[in-house]
């Protein structure tokens, strides 16, 4: 299976940064790759799909890229709501996903 | 608005049963391949297991399979999870989960909110 793997673990920021988190593919999985964030003792929710498609809803200030093995989640002014975990998952072949990225309040 | 309503999670004993379902409603559920993914206590997600829209095609991760079984019925709008010789380690929150749209990448669309299993003696 793909191993994906997403740094940091854990960063702390404040409202109003920039928040980039990464997603490392253990092989190619070109832009497969999609983003879903998950609020404490809530369901996850699909924020982006192949690499970089926001889904309907979606807040602007939340954007992805990249293609093959390196991938990015960029939030570009961190509100309150965002304080989360977010998970990458490739869909190029098994379904896995990365082991979560906390954001949490600095 | 999609909703996605999972029941039948509960304590069972290793080596039982459980069978989960998921009910659908506000899309058109037979368009849609339906998935499971679960969520260990602290833990990340693990997907568990795929179905098509009509159902003739199967997946499931290595850990369940052979021991869990998916299916659905497309006139009643709903999903399920046969699951047999439960272990310990299948102790999590299982989601039922819409893929998108028919040729869509693979991704997890819409979520319900998860039904607890907890394997213990």
């Amino acid at each position: 299976d793909i191993q994906m793997t997403q740094s940091p673990s854990s960063l702390s920021a404040s409202v109003g940064d920039r928040v980039t988190i990464t997603c490392r593919a253990s092989q190619d999985v070109r832009i497969y790759l999609n983003w879903y964030q998950q609020r404490p003792g809530k369901a996850p929710k699909l924020l982006i799909y192949s690499a970089s498609t926001l889904q309907s809803g979606v807040p602007a200030r939340f954007s992805g890229g990249g293609s093959g093995t390196d991938f990015t989640l960029t939030i570009s002014s961190l509100q309150p709501e965002d304080f989360a975990t977010y998970y990458c998952q490739q869909s190029f072949s098994t379904w896995t996903f990365g082991q979560g990225t906390k954001v949490e309040i600095k | 608005e999609v909703q996605l309503v999972e029941s039948g999670g509960g304590l069972v004993k290793p080596g039982g049963s459980l069978r989960l379902s998921c009910a659908a409603s506000s899309f058109n559920f037979s368009d849609y391949s339906m998935n499971w993914v679960r969520q260990a206590p602290g833990m990340g997600l693990e997907w568990v297991a795929s179905i098509s829209s009509l159902g003739p095609y199967l997946n499931y991760a290595d850990s369940v399979r052979g021991r869990f079984t998916v299916s659905r019925d497309n006139g009643k709008k709903s999903l399920y999870l046969q699951m047999n010789s439960l272990r310990i380690d299948d102790t999590a929150v299982y989601y039922c989960v819409s893929s998108g749209p028919v040729g869509s990448s693979g991704y997890l669309a819409y979520w319900g909110r998860g039904t607890l299993v907890t394997v213990s003696t």
